[in-house]
């Protein structure tokens, strides 16, 4: 089975601090993402990642960025943390270039106050 | 705009009461179509993928199905371990490998 995993599953962190998610996935998928979910707004894409150093922005990168050295890490930086990025914040890896399906990780709630 | 709905937001079953879960897409072009289940504290978990207009996917009590702008998923005389929430989102034709549009959710409760 393949495995995400994220380093936290809660967080508290101040406004203004620089925090770190991280996230491994053991099946040497080319693919991950990362996604935020928020009750009545569903799962939005903050980023995504083809390949080593690759990455795209996606529907909501503003206030994050991403670093993927490895293949199988992926790690959502948030610069400055503000209250309104007190979400959940789930990993996801998959393969290749076609239908294959997205395996999440459990999860990190981060609560910025 | 791309936009994926699903409906109802929340569905109470009795046990072996069978219904249907809704998800309604309005994109340029469908790749693929995917329902997840999400327990709560846990990151989403696969159960199918849809690819054409006329397909249908099993799974015990689950059946999903696909029409050219909506899918449902069956569920066939739930039980209390089904309770959930279930994710439907597509993949874009044309667009980025992989990038799925998600819904809202329906939050299942089965009650015994």
């Amino acid at each position: 089975d393949v495995k995400v995993t994220q380093s936290s599953r809660y967080l508290v962190k101040r406004t203004g601090e620089k925090v770190f998610l991280e996230c491994v996935q053991d099946m040497d998928h080319e693919n991950m993402f990362w996604y935020r979910q928020d009750p009545g707004l569903g799962l939005r894409l903050i980023y995504f990642s083809y390949d080593v150093k690759m990455k795209e922005k996606g529907d909501i990168p503003e206030g994050y960025s991403v670093s993927r050295e490895k293949k199988e890490r992926f790690s959502l930086i948030l610069e400055s943390a503000s209250t309104n990025q007190t979400s959940m914040y789930l990993c996801a890896s998959s393969w290749g270039q076609g239908h294959s399906p997205l395996h999440f990780g459990n999860g990190t709630r981060l609560t910025v106050t | 705009e791309d936009q994926v709905t699903q409906s109802p937001e929340a569905l109470r079953l009795q046990e072996g009461e069978s219904s249907s879960l809704n998800c309604s897409y309005t994109v340029s072009g469908l790749r693929g179509l995917f329902w997840y289940r999400q327990d709560p504290g846990k990151g989403p978990e696969f159960l199918f993928t849809l690819y054409s207009a006329g397909e249908e996917k099993e799974k015990e009590r689950l059946k999903a199905t696909l029409t050219k702008k909506e899918s449902f998923l069956h569920i066939t005389a739930p039980k209390p371990e089904d309770s959930a929430t279930y994710l439907c989102a597509v993949q874009l034709r044309g667009g980025a490998t992989n990038k799925l549009i998600f819904g809202t959710g329906t939050l299942l409760a089965v009650q015994p």
